[in-house]
């Protein structure tokens, strides 16, 4: 079974400053990917980053980068000089050989 | 480019009523997955499809149904509609196992109301 854990229900950032999301995961399959979604007020999920466990290299997407710390089991994303439009939900999800789990989501605040 | 289509984006429907969401994947995705999101939660897994049948299922009620067609669009049929069905429906897309590519969308979510 797959678990996705996020363990800050809420956050809170200054325009520019840089945030890290938490996430960690446990998973019994050898092969799978780390997602980062954003999901906005109006409730679309927006694609962010995304991690293969054999990636070699952490992800990186404009001002979103993935740390990825395999021994950890822990994919934070990192966003670099946070916008009032990052404002939004963050999910973290892993999928193996199907279907991708949900982290409950951190509730990301940016102030002027 | 081409994003995952589903319709209606917005329904509102009375108890015990039947509602049909449709989704639409990204050209060349074999592969389509249904999940709910309540309000405040997080999203659910519903079932998924690769290559028109049916590949894993999670929470999905008895009640609800469902089906990918030859043109790969999929369609999510929800019977004998109740209170607690209101949620935000997901359609995702993806080619083969997304999961392990990361070449996984979701459209923008087809919102039912059930009164």
């Amino acid at each position: 079974a797959q678990k996705i854990t996020q363990t800050q229900p809420g956050m809170f950032v200054q325009e520019k400053e840089a945030v890290t999301l938490d996430c960690t995961y446990d998973t019994s399959d050898p092969s799978y990917g780390l997602f980062w979604y954003k999901q906005p007020s109006s409730g679309e999920m927006i694609f962010l980053i995304y991690q293969g466990s054999y990636d070699q290299q952490n992800a990186t997407e404009v001002r979103y980068s993935l740390n990825f710390q395999k021994a950890r089991k822990s994919a934070n994303l990192v966003i670099s000089a946070s916008q009032l439009g990052d404002s939004a939900m963050y999910f973290c999800a892993m999928g193996g050989y199907s279907t991708l789990t949900f982290g409950k989501g951190t509730m990301l605040l940016v102030s002027p | 480019a081409a994003g995952v289509i589903q319709s209606p984006r917005h329904l509102i429907k009375e108890k015990r009523e039947t509602a049909t969401l449709k989704c639409y994947p990204i050209p060349r995705h074999d592969t389509v997955y249904w999940y709910q999101q309540g309000p405040g939660q997080d999203p659910q897994f519903l079932i998924s499809f690769y290559e028109k049948m049916q590949s894993d299922k999670g929470s999905i009620p008895d009640r609800f149904s469902a089906q990918q067609f030859s043109d790969y669009h999929s369609e999510l049929n929800m019977s004998s509609l109740e209170l607690g069905d209101s949620a935000l429906y997901f359609c995702a897309s993806s080619l083969g196992f997304g999961s392990n590519t990361g070449e996984l969308f979701f459209g923008e979510g087809s919102r039912l109301t059930v009164l």
